[in-house]
């Protein structure tokens, strides 16, 4: 596709519940990452792909946060037993990874509300 | 820690006037790169413009332009003849060149009165 895209575009789910959240990066960029963005403020950096693999996954607030990326394209950000307080935007942007062509770009996020 | 601070939560300006939006940032690492992002109420992020800190020239992209003052940590944002679309949230964000995380500010909404 021509840019990032995200799926569900919004999730309303239970508490306790588990979801998963889809991005799909732009065709040829090696590097994937995920931001979380809370109302009101900036994007947090959550977890960086290069490839398969996760290059740094710092950002992950607990290990309810769990990220794939099997074959080195699409990523499913994944969180078990949700919390109110995971409500927020989930972003997910891509890259090249070397140079000039480091930039991020975004896609328009999934806004998840946990009930 | 590497902070990035915007202190204006949020600036008007009228439309085909010129505003300048602020933001400094905190940090010890002598490479690094500094973004000014976009984020309309549809959420997406747009990349406005981009600066390597090793660059003295200010980056300038059509009607955006930067003023980059590295000694200062200081990274404004100037938006000339201002128009309606130009209407979003506006993100400065940090990425040291050790890594690839961004780190961002809180954001400045930025109204267009036409």
């Amino acid at each position: 596709g021509a840019g990032v895209s995200q799926t569900p575009s919004n999730k309303v789910t239970e508490k306790g519940k588990y979801v998963e959240l889809r991005c799909d990066p732009i065709s040829g960029h090696t590097a994937l990452y995920w931001y979380r963005q809370s109302l009101g403020q900036g994007p947090e950096f959550l977890i960086y792909f290069q490839g398969t693999g996760a290059a740094d996954d710092s950002g992950l607030p607990n290990d309810r946060f769990f990220a794939v990326r099997p074959e080195g394209s699409v990523s499913t950000l994944k969180i078990q037993r949700t919390e109110r307080g995971d409500s927020a935007v989930y972003l997910c942007a891509s890259s090249w990874t070397s140079g000039d062509k480091e930039t991020q770009y975004f896609g328009p996020g999934t806004r998840l509300l946990v009930l | 820690a590497q902070t990035v601070t915007q202190s204006q939560p949020e600036m008007s300006v009228q439309e085909a006037e010129t505003v300048t939006l602020s933001c400094t940032y905190d940090t010890s690492e002598s490479d690094y790169y500094l973004f000014w992002y976009k984020q309309p109420p549809s959420r997406q992020m747009i990349l406005v413009i981009r600066q390597e800190a090793y660059k003295q020239q200010n980056a300038t992209e059509n009607r955006f332009s930067v003023n980059f003052q590295k000694a200062a940590k200081s990274f404004s944002l100037k938006i000339s003849d201002s128009q309606l679309g130009d209407a979003a949230m506006y993100f400065c964000a940090y990425r040291p060149d050790s890594n690839y995380q961004l780190i961002w500010g809180a954001g400045t909404k930025l109204i267009i009165k036409p």
